[in-house]
């Protein structure tokens, strides 16, 4: 089946930096990618929507300047958290659909964000 | 979207017990249903899945029923283990626009 890998699955960041998580297609082509964003104990918000070689689509109160998104490739989507602080602090999930997987079934592993 | 979850309902099961877990959904256009499982620290895995077209839809253990009429989800689970214990999500898409999460559920088995 499809597989969606995502990286880093945890990583503490100091306030100010920036950090960068992958999210990548193994086993097929992805020409949408979605990024949410959890809190806990809560359901998944989606951020924005990223097709390949063209500007991310982002939701409505999602600072798009804040959370840089790269769609270059079929298979590699990035989502860079620029100038972190402590309320950036999630768990971050992506998602990729294309062919020959079915539209937006397959997540990656989440990536779990401190910032200190 | 317009179904964001806000708590985490939980429901409380023996081992052996069947699951049933409901979900209602709000886009009357929606079209494509699908059940999540997110064990703590990772990613949503899909379950089963079903389209408007159907009222029901089996896989292993699972069974998924839909009622169109009052925007209504299940998402039973037969002979419930332990390692059934998770959130469940249900989520909701409408012509292949993105999907959106319904309130999740957490399930709790006990031995």
């Amino acid at each position: 089946g499809a597989v969606v890998s995502q990286h880093p699955s945890r990583v503490i960041c100091k306030s100010g930096t920036s950090v960068k998580i992958e999210c990548r297609s193994l086993d097929f082509q992805a020409t949408t990618m979605f990024w949410y964003r959890q809190f806990p104990k809560q359901s998944l918000m989606l951020m924005a929507t990223s097709n390949e070689g063209s500007k991310a689509t982002y939701e409505q109160g999602v600072e798009k300047d804040k959370f840089l998104i790269n769609h270059a490739s079929l298979t590699l989507s990035t989502l860079t958290v620029t100038s972190a602080h402590p309320e950036d602090s999630s768990f971050y999930i992506c998602s990729a659909s294309g062919q020959p997987a079915n539209y937006g079934y397959t997540f990656g592993s989440g990536t779990r964000l401190t910032v200190v | 979207g317009e179904s964001v979850g806000l708590h985490l309902p939980t429901l409380s099961v023996q081992e052996g017990d069947n699951s049933i877990i409901n979900c209602a959904y709000s886009n009357s256009a929606s079209d494509y249903f699908i059940w999540y499982k997110q064990e703590s620290g990772k990613g949503p895995q899909f379950i089963i899945d079903i389209r408007s077209n159907m009222d029901k839809r089996q896989g292993q253990r699972v069974t998924v029923l839909l009622n169109k009429t009052v925007k209504h989800l299940s998402l039973q689970i037969a002979a419930t283990q332990p390692g059934d214990s998770a959130v469940y999500f249900c989520a909701e898409s409408s012509g292949y626009s993105t999907l959106t999460f319904g309130k999740g559920t957490m399930l709790l088995v006990s031995p």
